[in-house]
């Protein structure tokens, strides 16, 4: 029953290195989501891929890249870290066609850039 | 676009009382979903309970339940006989409706509430 798995779990990072953070789901969902948590902030959409072959930009992508590489992952690219980048990162998945359904979550990514 | 509050950022109760945490939202749409999280220490985020706009019967899961406003966009979570692994953080979150077609579900969250339940 993995659900949605997100590696890694922590990573420091320097400023201006690049890392991928990698997202997989094994509930065959359409849609997959990147989020950051920040203190005070709430949970705040970085890209999202409403299905396989397709992203958008959603609240927050300035500084990320992502990849839908096949319907089951979606990766999450900072080419140059920055210390703004530091958060923790969730990943989530949806059923699109069943609009009722509200999205699977990851245990996060804790990210630190120095 | 949508808005979601939470005015508490903290809370704490006694074990086995109640607690209600609230939410408030903006939104210019008439049908959508809202959804209560709960995030505790170890960070995941799981699904407490969820409530669809159309319907007008509040809803319950066990020891949680709602009490939706509709008119007043309010959607507060109330948790009884509290219990101390119901400590975490909880969100607040909405999602639009589409009619026809698919929904990638997107979601908008509130700031959270940090709930710690006092033995």
């Amino acid at each position: 029953n993995a659900g949605v798995t997100q590696t890694p779990k922590f990573q420091v990072l320097k400023t201006g290195q690049s890392m991928t953070l990698q997202c997989a789901q094994d509930m065959n969902h359409n849609s997959m989501y990147w989020y950051r948590q920040d203190p005070g902030m709430g949970l705040r959409l970085i890209y999202y891929s409403a299905s396989e072959g397709t992203t958008d930009k959603g609240e927050v992508p300035n500084g990320y890249n992502v990849s839908r590489l096949n319907k089951r992952e979606f990766s999450l690219r900072l080419e140059s870290a920055a210390p703004s980048q530091t958060s923790v990162y969730f990943c989530a998945s949806s059923e699109g066609i069943e609009r009722r359904q509200p999205q699977h979550f990851g245990d996060g990514t804790r990210l630190s850039i120095l | 676009a949508q808005t979601v509050t939470q005015s508490q950022p903290e809370m704490s109760v006694q074990e086995a009382e109640t607690v209600t945490l609230s939410c408030t939202y903006d939104t210019s749409e008439n049908n959508y979903y809202l959804f209560w999280y709960k995030q505790p220490p170890s960070r995941q985020m799981i699904l407490v309970i969820r409530q669809e706009a159309y319907k007008q019967q509040n809803a319950t899961e066990n020891r949680f339940s709602v009490n939706f406003q509709k008119a007043a966009k309010s959607f507060s979570l109330k948790i009884s006989d509290s219990q101390l692994g119901d400590t975490a953080m909880y969100f607040c979150a909405f999602m639009k409706h589409f009619p026809g077609g698919t929904s990638y579900g997107k979601l908008t969250f509130g700031q959270g509430t940090i709930l710690t339940v006092h033995p």
